[in-house]
């Protein structure tokens, strides 16, 4: 069965401590990995698009990669405005999208 | 440039009625995907449309339907509401039919009394 997992559920920083936030994927077809950023009680907004293994995307603090497997947010020196929920989803066939839960990340200044 | 765009912002219905929801996808985009976020549960896919024709329905029950207009605009309409249909319901637009990054708006709140 397509499946989509990310850790952990929750994450607290300091202001400046880089972390990862981890989305691993047991799909039958991948046609993309996406990641999004959800401000609570908005639609999530989109970060990146990833399509294959070894593939890194850059923006501002934030850098995703992906392997076979899993992909990685990376989140170096946070800032408290970076504070949301981080979303992962895979898009299979007939774009089927399938959305992990979800990490949701706080930054403390 | 304009983005996804949905209406209203809030719905509250009861029991037994009928819901219908609104969306403008961006400007040029083909593909309208309709998606609902429950409390504490993340986004399941309820339908994709295409072109003015349904191309996928994720696992819901058929008093979940909708249509797409020839301007590309979509309507979601929940029949027969239950408790368990509150939610945040989200629309996302692409601009075709692969691979491509999906649009989301800003959501309609749901609430079913």
């Amino acid at each position: 069965e397509d499946q989509v997992t990310q850790s952990p559920e929750a994450l607290r920083l300091q202001e400046g401590e880089s972390s990862s936030l981890n989305c691993s994927y047991t799909v039958s077809g991948l046609r993309g990995l996406f990641w999004y950023r959800q401000d609570p009680g908005k639609g999530p907004e989109f970060l990146f698009t990833l399509y294959s293994a070894g593939e890194e995307k850059e923006k501002e603090r934030l850098k995703a990669t992906l392997t076979k497997k899993e992909s990685f947010l990376h989140i170096t020196a946070p800032k408290p405005e970076d504070s949301a929920t981080y979303l992962c989803a895979v898009q299979i066939d007939n774009n089927d999208m399938r959305f992990g839960a979800g990490t949701r990340l706080t930054v403390k200044p | 440039e304009a983005g996804v765009t949905q209406s209203p912002t809030h719905l509250i219905k009861t029991r037994g009625q009928q819901a219908t929801l609104r969306c403008s996808p961006i400007s040029g985009h083909t593909s309208v995907y309709w998606y609902q976020q429950a409390l504490g549960l993340g986004l399941q896919f309820l339908l994709w449309y295409d072109e003015g024709e349904e191309r996928n329905r994720g696992n819901f029950p058929p008093r979940f339907s909708g249509r797409q207009f020839p301007n590309y605009s979509s309507e979601l309409n929940v029949n027969a509401l239950e408790l368990e249909d509150s939610a945040l319901y989200l629309c996302a637009s692409s601009p075709g039919t692969g691979g491509e990054e999906q649009f989301f708006g800003p959501g309609t709140r749901l609430t079913v009394l």
